[in-house]
């Protein structure tokens, strides 16, 4: 298994409602990263984790909570967020600590906040 | 401290002539470099990556790059492009010693003409 899957592919969502984006990976790799992208921009870092701990958190608003369960999972919790959140949200793996091998990225979840 | 400059914002060109998208870098130590390609409505796939050795590097799909270190340029080519190359290409770095983020560029959206 090469690849890193997430789901769901589109979440619609109410400023008011909590939910959660999961990304998974079957690679045995360590260090697992979520990015922010919008309409016609570069991704944005927004969370890394090294060895199933937080090890960079890009200043990001708490209404964004990431969580890593264990190695092959990595979850992005939701709440209360504001329309201008509306974006693409990329995961990305890497086979050993934050940054230092190639990054492996899944096709996202579009996010629409109303 | 690193960065990425992809000069060209968007790329027209004819269906089965050849291709150059420009990438050019900045780091005070040794890089690495990626290209990275966004179809429509999808994450981001390697399409190659320069680490080290050969200067010339061949990836998918029939593209590749040329790492010119006096330059500080790693330009993507391709020799006759498809209409299924119509995506938006990322080229990004980051340094060697593996303690700073992926750096993208702000993308080149390439548009094949029939």
């Amino acid at each position: 298994d090469t690849e890193v899957t997430q789901t769901p592919k589109h979440l619609v969502m109410g400023m008011t409602n909590k939910k959660s984006l999961k990304c998974e990976q079957h690679m045995g790799h360590r260090a697992m990263y979520w990015y922010k992208q919008k309409a016609k921009k570069p991704p944005e870092l927004m969370f890394v984790y090294s060895y199933e701990k937080l090890s960079i958190n890009e200043s990001v608003p708490s209404r964004f909570s990431p969580e890593c369960p264990n190695s092959s999972l990595l979850n992005l919790h939701l709440h209360a967020l504001q329309p201008e959140d509306s974006a693409l949200y990329l995961c990305a793996s890497s086979p050993a600590g934050a940054f230092t091998d190639t990054q492996y990225f899944g096709p996202g979840t579009r996010l629409t906040v109303l | 401290a690193q960065s990425v400059t992809q000069l060209d914002s968007q790329v027209p060109v004819f269906e089965e002539a050849p291709v150059e998208l420009r990438c050019n870098y900045s780091s005070s130590v040794s890089v690495y470099l990626f290209w990275y390609v966004q179809y429509p409505n999808q994450g981001l796939q390697l399409l190659l990556k320069y680490l080290s050795g050969s200067t010339l590097v061949k990836g998918i799909n029939g593209f590749e790059a040329e790492f010119n270190k006096s330059q500080t340029s790693f330009h993507l080519r391709k020799p006759s492009v498809h209409i299924s190359d119509t995506a938006e290409y990322f080229c990004a770095v980051r340094n060697s010693l593996g303690n700073e983020k992926l750096t993208f560029g702000t993308g080149t959206r390439l548009t094949i003409i029939p």
